[in-house]
């Protein structure tokens, strides 16, 4: 089945700090999506991107689907920036599902 | 997007109890997933419930230990028996968006923070 991997697994910024996280997934897919854990759990949807680059904010996204990756960008990081950030990939192998790489544990220091 | 809801937030069971958990939707929708997160992990699918028929289950995931209903498009409930401490985990339940630009984008509810004694 499709892997998605998700680097780095951990990261400690300063606060202020810019960052990039990185998801790759080993067969083609037609969706991709971003997602934030808040250290309640709760999962915030950042970015619905099959392809092409996103903005929102201080964060912003670029799947390049033909070479099975995308980017996330977190600029000018804040402690409300702590959690996990999921990169998540649709297959249809098997029946529909999304899969989920294994996170970047991120910690923002004030 | 869309709204979910999930009851309860959070519990606290013995092992060997069963514990269902409710999930709510504020729009009728065809596919409803349940989601596992153990501690410190990613999330796992447990099944998919389509309304009107049995779930589907991913490998290393049984109906007997998590039955599932789903009597409307806009509920389902899963139910953990048999509880043992390795079943403290989060549950999520998640749906696809129903608009054009978010067909298939997943929303999730808050998640049922379980932990097993």
């Amino acid at each position: 089945g499709i892997q998605v991997e998700q680097s780095p697994p951990d990261l400690i910024l300063q606060e202020g700090a810019n960052s990039t996280l990185r998801c790759n997934f080993s067969d083609s897919v037609n969706n991709l999506q971003w997602f934030h854990q808040n250290p309640w759990g709760q999962l915030i949807n950042l970015f619905y991107i099959p392809s092409g680059t996103k903005q929102n904010g201080r964060l912003s996204a670029t799947t390049v689907a033909t070479e099975r990756y995308s980017l996330l960008y977190i600029s000018s990081s804040q402690t409300t920036d702590s959690g996990v950030y999921f990169c998540a990939v649709d297959s249809w192998e098997g029946g529909f599902k999304t899969i989920f790489g294994a996170g970047t544990r991120l910690f923002v220091k004030a | 997007s869309a709204v979910i809801s999930q009851k309860p937030s959070r519990d606290i069971c013995q092992r060997g109890t069963s514990l269902t958990i409710q999930c709510q939707v504020d729009s009728q929708v065809t596919m409803m997933f349940w989601y596992r997160q153990q501690p410190g992990q990613s999330l796992t699918l447990i099944a998919t419930a389509n309304q009107g028929s049995e779930a589907t289950y991913e490998s290393g995931f049984v109906i007997d230990k998590f039955p599932i209903s789903r009597p409307n498009l806009t509920f389902s409930t899963l139910t953990v028996s048999n509880m043992s401490p390795e079943d403290s985990s989060i549950y999520l339940c998640s749906v696809e968006g129903s608009g054009y630009d978010t067909g298939n984008e997943q929303f999730f509810g808050p998640g049922t923070r379980l932990t097993v004694l």
